[in-house]
């Protein structure tokens, strides 16, 4: 029961051009959302949520946009760095809720 | 400014062993996270816990999984008669409050069942 889909499992991108991640979900309860980074033999990090009131967050190079009706998000990161080259996990939780949902995540590579 | 430890990093077992993941939650920090990462897979829940307390553990297996955060003391997650399905990454996540929106991952516990 995947709650939290990233259909791609990877993404090959040019340095400097625009990388957009994906992420789509099943549960209507689902209210906070989250995009996490990670590298080899790391933990993920947090990288930038989204709140189901708004429809776009944005800090820095990352933004995240938010589309409800669609249960559909996408993570865009621009301009593109051969540093941002990690697995990025889309995560999902709902108010009050403990637990949140990860997606099986997209490994970007950023091509100098 | 230490982050959240795991400790080992690496860990051999073979089957029928008992294995103990242990993590210590950043400074400040009395909610502990589990999750456990298949290859090729998402973090998947297993299990929340405050101090002394399990708050959800709807994601652990019925059997030979278990979890305590101790009063004192890291958290410690407890596979008793490991099998090879259990080989996969660990990781411990803490945060100050359990309704905070950003949980901090430790850098996991790599285990391999032979």
């Amino acid at each position: 029961d995947q709650q939290v889909k990233q259909n791609s499992p990877s993404l090959s991108v040019q340095e400097g051009r625009i990388s957009i991640l994906n992420c789509d979900y099943t549960n209507s309860m689902f209210d906070y959302f989250l995009w996490y980074k990670k590298y080899p033999a790391e933990g993920p990090t947090f990288l930038i949520s989204i709140s189901s009131i708004k429809d776009k967050n944005e800090d820095g190079r990352f933004t995240v946009f938010l589309n409800k009706s669609a249960k559909h998000l996408s993570l865009h990161i621009v301009p593109s760095q051969p540093g941002d080259s990690a697995v990025y996990f889309c995560a999902a939780r709902n108010t009050g809720g403990f637990k949140t949902i990860f997606g099986a995540g997209t490994r970007l590579f950023v091509k100098a | 400014n230490a982050g959240v430890m795991q400790n080992p990093r690496h860990l051999v077992r073979r089957r029928g062993q008992e294995a103990r993941l242990r993590c210590s939650p950043m400074k400040g920090h009395s909610h502990v996270y589990w999750y456990r990462q298949l290859p090729e897979e998402g973090l998947k829940f297993m299990v929340y816990l405050q101090k002394e307390n399990i708050i959800d553990e709807s994601g652990m297996p019925k059997e030979r999984f278990s979890a305590e955060f101790p009063k004192e003391g890291p958290s410690i997650l407890r596979i008793q008669q490991v099998v090879r399905g259990d080989s996969a990454a660990y990781f411990c996540a803490s945060s100050p409050d359990g309704i905070t929106d950003t949980q901090y991952f430790g850098p996991g516990t790599r285990l391999t069942v032979l």
